[in-house]
């Protein structure tokens, strides 16, 4: 079946660093790929998505960035703070015109103060 | 505006027990669904439903029922729980089925023994 790879599972970083988290799709008509943030003991929450008719989005120190040819979408956080700590999960739609997500299987992010 | 609710938070179950699980959604979306969240699988799409009195399955269906009577309500049933169905249920909520974002309840955190 179609599936939706996640990397790194856990992410360390200093305050004020970067990170990067990376995922994989295997559905090339998936064209839909939002990411969420599960802080603990809540619901996820949509940060930012992309399109597959887009290369890439931002919203002030969150971007994402998609390469279709590859299958590949990646997020990007900068200048991080300690609430960017959390669990991060990536998804893609399935096909074209259904109603169905495959989520990855998250990355715990830790920022350092 | 509550968003997205759930109830119970908190329940266990005797293996062969059948409970349902509570969905309310004060956003008068079209699009409502479940999920489950266990450790290291991300979260998975049990059913889910496009408007009221249509319903349609997931990635992981069996053992679960739903039904949606009202645009608000969306119940999750398990009509004889088994130890399998330990895990973390999530509804969300989305304005329709279009790629559009899903909301996300606070979620039950399920034992069977």
């Amino acid at each position: 079946g179609e599936n939706v790879e996640q990397h790194p599972s856990t992410l360390s970083v200093q305050e004020g660093d970067s990170a990067v988290i990376k995922c994989t799709y295997s559905d090339s008509a998936s064209n839909y790929f939002p990411w969420y943030k599960q802080e603990l003991g809540k619901g996820p929450q949509l940060i930012i998505d992309i399109r597959s008719n887009v290369g890439e989005k931002k919203d002030q120190r969150i971007a994402v960035t998609l390469n279709k040819t590859a299958k590949h979408f990646s997020l990007h956080i900068t200048e991080t703070q300690p609430e960017d700590s959390a669990v991060y999960f990536c998804a893609a739609s399935l096909g074209s015109g259904t109603y169905k997500y495959i989520f990855g299987t998250g990355t715990r992010l830790k920022v350092l103060a | 505006n509550a968003g997205v609710t759930q109830t119970p938070k908190f329940q266990v179950l005797k293996t062969g027990q059948s409970m349902t699980l509570q969905c309310a959604q004060d956003m008068n979306h079209e699009y409502m669904s479940w999920y489950r969240q266990d450790p290291g699988m991300g979260l998975r799409l049990i059913h889910y439903s496009v408007g009221a009195g249509i319903t349609d399955q997931g990635e992981v269906p069996n053992g679960y029922n739903v039904s949606r009577s009202t645009t608000e309500d969306f119940p999750l049933r398990l009509l004889s729980a088994a130890p399998s169905q330990t895990s973390v249920y999530f509804c969300a909520s989305a304005r329709d089925s279009s790629r559009t974002e899903q909301y996300f309840g606070p979620g039950t955190r399920l034992t069977v023994t």
